[in-house]
């Protein structure tokens, strides 16, 4: 049963630490999105590329936040030096090139920053 | 601004009823949307899709409807039942697939017995 498998689940720490979210996409997927949810915003689009390369991170606070895939297994979102405002879960999304049905997305990391 | 809008926060509706969710929009470029279901402690997953050519489409007890010049669209369950109870997120996109997506503030269903 393929999935989209984040880590860690939960996270809490405080403001100033570095975090690190790790997203293992689905095998044979190129395209791997990331998404903040806050109950104010819903599910905002943080980052996404595709075959590793970043194609739109428009959503992203570029002063603290980045977003890298060191290979097409892993997926990693950084926040440094994080802020109270930053909590909130992160989930991570795969798709095949086409995505013309959907996106998997993975059971999320839910950050609080003290 | 909010482009992707689900007005109501959350609905309840008793076991073999009919449910219904909408969510509107304000951007005519969007032309594919989703609707996703969410569970607690787990990622969205995809439940139905309706391109900006159709204005319905059905899929078992999910149903889809479209209204292009009022920028509306709606979810129908029909019947509902309780393990329908969970988040529903409507989602748009302006390219024609599911990249790219903007997600509504998302509609807490409570299916009764």
């Amino acid at each position: 049963d393929a999935r989209v498998t984040q880590t860690p689940r939960h996270k809490v720490t405080e403001m100033g630490q570095e975090v690190t979210m790790r997203c293992q996409p689905i095998l044979g997927h190129n395209t791997v999105f990331w998404y903040r949810q806050t109950m104010m915003q819903g599910l905002e689009l943080l980052a996404y590329f595709r075959n590793r390369a970043p194609l739109d991170d428009s959503g992203m606070p570029k002063d603290r936040f980045s977003a890298e895939m060191p290979d097409a297994t892993l997926a990693t979102l950084k926040i440094q030096p994080s802020e109270p405002r930053d909590s909130a879960v992160y989930f991570c999304a795969s798709g095949p090139s086409s995505l013309v049905e959907t996106q998997y997305f993975g059971p999320g990391t839910r950050l609080l920053v003290l | 601004d909010q482009q992707v809008k689900q007005n109501s926060p959350s609905l309840s509706v008793q076991e073999g009823r009919i449910s219904i969710l909408n969510c509107d929009y304000t951007n005519s470029m969007f032309d594919y949307f989703l609707w996703y279901k969410k569970y607690p402690a787990e990622g969205p997953t995809f439940l139905i899709s309706i391109s900006s050519i159709k204005d319905k489409n059905e899929d078992g007890r999910f149903t889809v409807f479209l209204n292009k010049s009022a920028k509306h669209l709606s979810l129908h369950i029909v019947p509902s039942q309780p393990g329908d109870s969970a988040v529903y997120f409507c989602a748009a996109s302006d390219t024609g697939t599911a990249s790219k997506l903007t997600f509504g503030t998302g509609t807490r269903l409570q299916v009764t017995l």
